[in-house]
Formats: structure tokens, sequence, C-alpha cells
């Protein structure tokens, strides 16, 4: 079965500490995508990644595809990088159907 | 920054009724999704649209459930005969066919009493 599942569930840090989120998929797949979900909602994409390693700003996405593990990093988090944090897998080259993991909540605190 | 706009934010309808919410998605993307989001759940897929045509759906997408392209510019979903547990949060979203990032919309709240 395709499943993504994050780690942790809530996570909360003081202003300018290095966050780091974690997501595990099931089975191979084509590619991961990092989102993030304002509190009002609204989703907004962060990152596409196959393989390797991208950075934009504070934000870097990781990603091990023998380990079928993605990491999301914070650096010099800011209160308003208060938000959750979604992985979304697409588990073949066939499908633009993502499966969603459940999110982890981030509060940064002043 | 090109945004895909959703209309309404915000609807309260009757159960069996039915309701359209509209997506604007951004002008020279080809591929069109509607996603949903379950009060305190995950966002789960619905259906893709490429080419004026359903290309996936999910087995939450039955005949309750369609999507139309009217004209150039809005991609609808329509839910007919809705029932309490319709309600969720209705993401539309939209990619170009390079594919490297799929932007999604505010969300249409649809509240079903």
């Amino acid at each position: 079965k395709n499943e993504v599942e994050q780690s942790p569930q809530n996570l909360t840090a003081q202003e300018g500490e290095f966050i780091t989120i974690n997501c595990s998929y099931s089975v191979g797949i084509s590619a991961l995508h990092w989102l993030q979900q304002h509190p009002g909602g609204g989703i907004v994409s962060l990152f596409m990644l196959s393989s390797g390693k991208k950075k934009h700003g504070r934000l870097i996405a990781t990603i091990n595809i023998q380990e079928k593990h993605s990491s999301l990093h914070i650096t010099a988090s800011h209160p308003r990088d208060s938000a959750v944090y979604i992985c979304a897998a697409l588990f073949s080259y066939n499908t633009d159907k993502l499966i969603f993991g459940t999110g982890t909540r981030l509060q940064v605190f002043p | 920054e090109p945004e895909v706009t959703q209309t309404p934010s915000h609807q309260v309808t009757q159960m069996g009724q039915e309701v359209i919410l509209r997506c604007v998605p951004i002008s020279n993307h080809l591929y069109f999704y509607w996603y949903r989001q379950i009060l305190g759940q995950k966002v789960e897929f619905l259906v893709s649209f490429y080419n004026n045509e359903i290309s996936e759906k999910s087995e939450i997408f039955d005949d309750q459930f369609s999507v139309e392209r009217p004209d150039g510019s809005n991609f609808t979903l329509k839910i007919r005969s809705t029932k309490l547990e319709d309600s969720a949060m209705y993401f539309c979203a939209s990619k170009d066919s390079s594919g490297n990032t799929i932007y999604f919309g505010e969300g249409s709240w649809l509240t079903v009493v």
C-alpha cells in the first residue's frame, strides 16, 4: 500500500533553532513534494524532489531514495515559519495522484 | 506571482443540495486537480484533468462528483446531493507541462448541514 508517514506530528521551537521534519514512504516513488499549509488553510508548494538536495532561502530538502526517506530542514527558524509542513509523494511515473502525509505542525516562539 | 483562485471561500449548504465549487487555474497551465481535506485529516486526491478529460480519479470521486472546464479559464467541481460527510476544505490545483511545481488555491470550505 502506498503510504507516507511524517514525524514528528507536532514540533515547537525557539526562534533561531534548526528544525528537521522527517518523511518516510512505503515503496519507491517518482517524486516527493514538500508543502506548507498556512493557518488559514492555503497550501504552498516548497519543493519537488526526485533525488539529492534542494535549497531555497532558509529551507533545505533532502531525499534518500534507497532509504525511502526525505527531510525538510529550516535554518534560523522564525515565528513566521509557524505552519503545517506536509510531504506528499507520487508513487509512479504514470500517475499525477499525490499521496499526502499527515503533516507536521510547527510552532516557532520568539 | 501567479495564483490559483477559488470561489467561494466558504459555503454552507443543506444536505441534499447541489454545490458547484469554482477554480481559475493559472493561465498557461495544462493539468488541473481537485483535492479535499476533511477537518483534522490528510489531504486526499479526488481527480486530475488534462486535455479536457479526467485523467485519473480516486475511489472517493464517485457518481456524486463531476468536473468541468466550461471555458478557457474556469475549472469546476460539482457535488450532487451533498451529504454531511462531504463537509471539507476543497483545494483546486494546477501545474504546467514541466510539472515541477504544483500550485494550490486557498481552498473552498464546504459545510453541509
